[in-house]
């Protein structure tokens, strides 16, 4: 079965427009991690932010927010006033903590473009 | 700090032929990850070290495959004999401490291409 879930396949929005990417996952563990990894053209996957399920606190970082909210299991990223170096592959990721089990569990990825 | 460096980027090979691929992780991380990415399949955990000893390589598809972490600073995943369908994108991945709440590293990947 599937643990990550991002239904949008693809994005595109015009420069400045925001963009808000889902995800949606499953686990039985009371104790997990969520990430968003991002993967630009270049191809290196760039490590965007950790979130523990302890914490439901919505997080902010310059232009990227991201909504934790257990009750709907999503992990949902938005990108405010999207720029053209935003377009890239993003993913999200779990990590289950029961049994020593810290496998990244990646989801298919939103490939979001940015046109000028 | 240099990150998780990983050689070559490109490897273009016959189908049959041995391939290895390379990885430095991270000065001090203590766990390893290889992964592969693909169209069809997405990014796959092969296998996974910690402290040099090899945890978890279910990932790992057949024999032809094999992951060796000899030090700290160093790991090689061969392929031998390699086939077409090995063609992918190779990621190696190191993170501080082992458990789920430690983000992974990424290499810049190798692009494997076996014709």
């Amino acid at each position: 079965a599937q643990k990550v879930t991002q239904a949008q396949t693809e994005i595109s929005v015009v420069e400045k427009e925001d963009v808000t990417l889902d995800c949606v996952y499953e686990t039985r563990d009371t104790t997990y991690y969520l990430f968003w990894y991002k993967q630009p053209p270049s191809g290196e996957l760039v490590f965007l932010i950790r979130r523990n399920s302890f914490d439901e606190q919505n997080e902010i970082s310059g232009r990227y927010s991201w909504n934790f909210q257990k009750s709907t299991s999503s992990f949902n990223f938005t990108i405010t006033a999207s720029q053209v170096v935003d377009s890239a592959v993003y993913f999200c990721a779990l990590s289950e903590a029961q049994g020593n089990d810290y496998k990244l569990s990646f989801g298919a990825g939103t490939t979001v473009t940015v046109r000028a | 700090d240099a990150g998780v460096i990983q050689s070559p980027r490109h490897e273009v090979t016959e189908m049959g032929q041995e391939v290895t691929l390379r990885c430095k992780p991270i000065s001090g991380h203590n766990s390893l990850f290889w992964y592969r990415q693909t169209m069809m399949r997405g990014l796959e955990l092969l296998i996974y070290f910690n402290n040099n000893v090899p945890i978890d390589d279910s990932g790992m598809p057949e024999d032809r495959f094999s992951a060796k972490m000899p030090n700290a600073s160093f790991s090689t995943l061969k392929i031998q004999p390699s086939e077409p369908r090995d063609s992918a994108v190779y990621f190696c991945a190191s993170s501080q401490r082992t458990g789920a709440s430690y983000e992974q590293y990424f290499g810049p990947g190798t692009r494997l291409t076996v014709t």
